[in-house]
């Protein structure tokens, strides 16, 4: 298995919503990635985790909460969120921080109503 | 902190002629750098990286690209661009957080 598996693929919230994203790898990798991307913009990084432990925060509003219960999986924990968070949110994984060359998921594209 | 720029927003070539996309980036060491191809409402694929060594790197889809530390640039080069090409292209910088470029539009005329 070399992929990278996010679900939902598409989302639609409520301001006053809770949801949760998902991402689940089974390559074995130990360090994964949230990013955002608005459209037409590049990917940007919110959270890095390295073997379940979040290494990284680029200062994300408290509104997004990631969380890595194990190995394999990643979530992003979602409340309160603003239009302005709709987005395109990408996980990715690589075999350890430092390995470079991220295998990325196709993403959940989020709207925020 | 590292960072990369992508001169150019958007590139239109016609399909069979050759290809160069601009990366310069910013960063003291030797900088893990790689290109990431991305089609519309996907996720990315990484087509090359570069980390030490030789400095023509070969990557998938019969892309490849040219560390140069004198010029700071990692540039993406293909001989031959099919329709298939045209996506937008990421060059990043980063060893445990990549940084994205604003990335480049390939677009390919028949």
């Amino acid at each position: 298995d070399t992929e990278v598996t996010q679900t939902p693929k598409h989302l639609v919230m409520g301001m006053t919503n809770k949801k949760s994203l998902k991402c689940e790898q089974h390559m074995g990798h130990r360090a994964m990635y949230w990013y955002k991307q608005k459209a037409k913009k590049p990917p940007e990084l919110m959270f890095v985790y390295s073997y379940e432990k979040l290494s990284i925060n680029e200062s994300v509003p408290s509104r997004f909460s990631p969380e890595c219960p194990n190995s394999s999986l990643l979530n992003l924990h979602l409340h309160a969120l603003q239009p302005e968070d709709s987005a395109l949110y990408l996980c990715a994984s690589s075999p350890s921080l430092g390995a470079g060359g991220y295998t990325f998921g196709s993403g959940t594209r989020l709207t925020v109503v | 902190a590292q960072s990369v720029t992508q001169p150019d927003i958007h590139i239109t070539v016609s399909e069979g002629a050759s290809l160069e996309l601009r990366c310069n980036y910013s960063y003291g060491a030797t900088p893990y750098l790689f290109w990431y191809v991305q089609s519309p409402g996907q996720g990315l694929q990484l087509l090359l990286k570069y980390f030490s060594g030789d400095t023509l790197v070969q990557g998938i889809k019969g892309f490849e690209a040219e560390f140069k530390r004198s010029q700071s640039s990692f540039n993406l080069r293909k001989p031959s661009v099919h329709w298939s090409d045209a996506a937008e292209y990421f060059c990043a910088v980063g060893e445990d957080d990549m940084r994205f470029g604003a990335g480049t539009r390939l677009t390919v005329k028949p």
